[in-house]
């Protein structure tokens, strides 16, 4: 994925509102997308995946949107806590390619 | 429930030096990815592994190589490192090849001075 270093685009958002990560992909060939949430210093954590015969999925908090005329996916996150303050990356992975290849993450701030 | 298991947590090296990775995949994954972060950066694929048998080969030194056993685990090894090779090296394991969500490990840190 295209890195942008050091300088992580950031989204600040008051507790208790709902926050919008969005995720520009590369490859009009993939077919399963997944958001991962990662904290300071873990591993990536699975949040909510999609596939691209769907263009929206629900879990606890989070909906994922998929727009594949343009590229686009997009994270929701209802109620956003502190707890959800981390850099959020989505992954995509191609029917050939056998591995994901990670966006660059945006941080999420959540503030009191 | 088992998560994936990378060892060692953290590994402290000088230039030139060679290392050693190794992950444990959840049970029952035949899948191993290895990847790589530097700071402020997203996760870089290098190699993956499928039943034993490299399946893809990403942006992976020709310094480093890396094999899956036949307990499944895979084991990263890095010789003649350099400064830049200082990084968060993640594993990740999932069930089918290319086509499940993966399950990271909590990644090993390396710092070469």
């Amino acid at each position: 994925g295209e890195s942008v270093g050091l300088h992580l685009p950031t989204l600040s958002v008051q507790e208790g509102d709902n926050s919008i990560i969005n995720c520009a992909y590369s490859n009009s060939a993939s077919d399963y997308f997944i958001w991962y949430k990662q904290e300071s210093g873990k591993g990536p954590q699975f949040i909510i995946d999609i596939r691209s015969n769907m263009d929206k999925r629900q879990g606890q908090r989070v909906t994922v949107l998929l727009n594949k005329t343009v590229k686009h996916l997009s994270l929701q996150i209802a109620a956003t806590q502190p707890g959800d303050s981390a850099v959020y990356f989505c992954a995509e992975n191609t029917p050939v390619g056998q591995n994901f290849v990670f966006g660059p993450g945006t941080r999420l701030s959540v503030l009191p | 429930a088992a998560g994936v298991i990378q060892s060692p947590r953290h590994l402290i090296k000088e230039k030139r030096e060679t290392a050693t990775l190794k992950c444990y995949p959840i049970p029952r994954h035949d899948t191993v990815y290895w990847y790589q972060q530097g700071p402020g950066q997203d996760p870089q694929f290098l190699i993956s592994f499928y039943e034993k048998m490299q399946s893809d080969k990403g942006s992976i030194p020709d310094r480093f190589s890396a094999q899956q056993f036949s307990d499944y685990h895979s084991e990263l090894n890095m010789s003649s490192l350099e400064l830049g090779d200082s990084a968060l090296y993640f594993c990740a394991s999932s069930t089918h090849l290319g086509t499940g969500e993966l399950f990271f490990g909590e990644g090993s840190r390396l710092t070469v001075l």
